[in-house]
């Protein structure tokens, strides 16, 4: 398996620019989840799916972000428009059976910068 | 408001010596705890977990020790190696009142130098 797979792996954009991450996650598991890491504020859960349906979207920062899961082998996670302060790096991970005893595995990562 | 907290930015060890990261924790319904390294350009990767109805786990050179009482954890590596610098980051689960597993919270990590 090739593992969690994201893309891009960096992205510069102009502050007002609508930015779209993508992940494709380890086959056969349920559950996905998108991190952000900064230096403030570590790893933060930003939204997390079940079966591709969310299931706590309480970490997302503001309405400019959206995340979405189309089917069990592709999700999104969207900022418009995007901002200086969203510069990050934006993991997803995926696990099977959740978090919990359940190990997530991460993708590499995808570093946001915007200018 | 941190429910995980690292409280050690960075921490230099000599190598072959003991290393001991720390995690504490004040959301007293996790009730898995576990640690991820994390190299730079990748993602963390899991190391070693313990759930909270024990008090001891491990793993060749890596053991986690939980004290619930005191809501607090850490990690030990024995005999610490080179390529045991990286990032590690505490990280705590439990399960939604509506049922269903809950996310992890992770703290913000603790940067391990290992000198040789």
């Amino acid at each position: 398996d090739a593992g969690v797979i994201q893309s891009p792996r960096h992205e510069v954009t102009e502050m007002g620019q609508e930015v779209t991450l993508r992940c494709k996650p380890i086959s056969g598991h349920d559950y996905l989840f998108w991190y952000r890491q900064t230096m403030m504020r570590g790893l933060e859960l930003l939204i997390y799916f079940n079966n591709n349906v969310p299931i706590d979207d309480s970490g997302m920062p503001e309405d400019r972000f959206s995340a979405k899961m189309p089917n069990a082998s592709f999700s999104t996670l969207k900022i418009q428009p995007s901002e200086p302060r969203d510069s990050a790096v934006y993991f997803c991970a995926s696990s099977f059976g959740g978090a919990g005893a359940n190990v997530l595995t991460f993708g590499a990562g995808s570093r946001l910068t915007v200018l | 408001d941190q429910q995980v907290k690292q409280n050690s930015p960075s921490l230099s060890v000599q190598e072959g010596r003991i290393s001991i990261l720390n995690c504490d924790y004040t959301n007293s319904m996790f009730d898995y705890f576990l640690w991820y390294k994390k190299y730079p350009a990748e993602g963390p990767t899991f190391l070693i977990s313990i759930s909270s109805i024990k008090d001891k786990n491990e793993d060749g050179r890596f053991t986690v020790f939980l004290n619930k009482s005191a809501k607090h954890l850490s990690l030990h590596i024995v005999p610490s190696q080179p390529g045991d610098s990286a990032v590690y980051f505490c990280a705590a689960s439990g399960w939604r009142s509506g049922g269903g597993a809950d996310g992890l919270t992770f703290g913000k990590g603790t940067h391990l130098i290992i000198q040789p």
